[in-house]
């Protein structure tokens, strides 16, 4: 199964781009990197997925490297709402539907 | 309805006692998922329907913990004889199927299970 390693905690002023970093080296040719976030006693949010191609929804940018070993957030103007903990996750492949979770970063936005 | 909804939010009960926990997936969604999220660690996959069969009951922790699903919609996940380590958010999520690693879960707001 592939896994994922994040930074455990990252700081970001107001108004400013979170850049959130994931490494995900054992990923197989057909699994997806996800990404959602947790607001304190909420339950997991989606925010956007790729494969292969970078990709932009309404909340945010997904960089995804050429050899899809790493990917990259991106929150372009970061507000104190988006404070959080971002999880990045990989689909495993012969159980797709199952997301395997790790210790996601604790992004705090300052204002 | 808008997004998956749980029921009840919060749950207290003793050791030793039954539990019910209430899923309501997105309306039309085919797929469901359980989840329980033990304090400040990552989700832990339980059990997922696809329409009202469990093709996959691995992640269920011990005999205690059932689930169904009646009608492809309403589940039920069933803890019989709490036990303290059974505290944690329980979690529900929807896709629209799973048929693909393309197919977003969608997550409600969980069950808040405290066992005295």
């Amino acid at each position: 199964d592939a896994k994922t390693t994040q930074p455990t905690s990252m700081d970001c002023a107001e108004g400013r781009a979170a850049n959130l970093p994931c490494n995900h080296s054992t990923i197989s040719g057909n699994e997806y990197v996800y990404w959602y976030r947790q607001i304190h006693s909420q339950g997991p949010q989606y925010i956007i997925h790729g494969l292969k191609n970078n990709e932009t929804n309404e909340m945010a940018s997904l960089i995804i490297t050429e050899d899809r070993k790493s990917s990259t957030l991106i929150l372009p103007h970061a507000t104190l709402r988006d404070t959080a903990v971002y999880y990045c996750i990989v689909r495993v492949g012969y159980r797709n539907y199952q997301l395997i979770w790790g210790a996601g970063t604790k992004l705090i936005i300052k204002p | 309805g808008a997004g998956v909804s749980q029921s009840p939010s919060n749950k207290v009960t003793e050791k030793g006692k039954d539990v019910e926990l209430r899923c309501d997936p997105i309306s039309g969604h085919t797929a469901l998922y359980w989840y329980r999220q033990s304090l400040g660690q990552g989700l832990e996959f339980l059990i997922y329907f696809q329409g009202n069969s469990a093709p996959d009951k691995s992640g269920l922790p011990s005999d205690r913990f059932s689930a169904e699903r009646t009608g492809g919609s309403v589940s039920t996940l069933t803890i019989q004889r709490t036990q303290q380590e059974d505290s944690a958010v329980y979690l529900c999520a929807s896709s629209l199927t799973r048929t693909s690693a393309a197919d977003t879960q969608y997550f409600g707001p969980g069950t808040r299970l405290t066992v005295l």
